[in-house]
């Protein structure tokens, strides 16, 4: 069974740092594009950042570019999204997903249940 | 980039059928989209992938009661035989090598 668990949200304070987890089982890890979406509260859905494989493409929704990076560890079966200057339009659901396709991230086909980002003071 | 347009809300009764759209923008009518279900206070869900032929291909567990089609540049999503666990927010999404963008999410609300 394929499970996606994130972890490591909180309350940070404006310009602050936070690091994000999704930790990965019931497949081949390796094989896959990852990405994060996140979600304000009450608004819809909003991609983040994805990444290849094997690290060697990284894509960023331009809110996040030279603030955020998504990285992977596949030994570990983890993804990451270090988030460093944080503003308080970043507070959301952050979900990992897994993408479709082998050449290209196409859509999540499995998301995980998400972890909750607040950027305050 | 494309842009992708959905009602924000849409009802239908307990039983019924009812037909979503996510319409792409101008000159984006070709791509390929995908539908998301979130329960509410639940993570999205992947409900299936669909191409501007109607041709679809759902995710494990999906039931048979959602379909997909299209017609030039709408993207529809069929729910039938409505049931109450089917009353969630519904998304679309479509991408390009380097972006992921989302539509503006159907509120569906099940009578």
């Amino acid at each position: 069974e394929v499970q996606l668990v994130e972890s490591g949200g909180g309350l940070v304070q404006p310009g602050g740092s936070l690091r994000l987890s999704c930790g990965a089982s019931g497949f081949t890890f390796s094989r896959y594009w990852m990405s994060w979406v996140r979600q304000a509260p009450g608004k819809g859905l909003e991609w983040v950042a994805k990444i290849k494989q094997d690290g060697s493409a990284k894509y960023y929704v331009d809110s996040v570019k030279g603030r955020f990076t998504i990285s992977r560890d596949n030994p570990k079966n983890s993804l990451y999204l270090q988030m460093n200057s944080l503003r308080a339009e970043d507070t959301a659901m952050y979900y990992c997903g897994r993408g479709s396709g082998s050449d290209y991230f196409e859509t999540s086909d499995y998301w995980g249940q998400g972890t909750l980002v607040t950027v305050s003071s | 980039q494309p842009v992708l347009t959905q009602s924000s809300s849409a009802s239908a009764s307990l039983g019924s059928s009812v037909k979503l759209t996510c319409t792409l923008s101008s000159g984006h009518s070709s791509y390929i989209i995908a539908w998301h279900q979130q329960q509410p206070g639940k993570a999205p869900r992947y409900l299936m992938k669909l191409e501007g032929s109607g041709s679809y291909n759902k995710g494990s567990g999906v039931p048979d009661r959602f379909s997909g089609s299209s017609s030039g540049a709408d993207r529809y999503l069929t729910i039938s035989n409505l049931q109450s666990e089917d009353e969630a927010d519904y998304h679309c999404e479509t991408w390009d090598s380097h972006t992921q963008v989302f539509g503006g999410g159907t509120k569906l609300t099940v009578l």
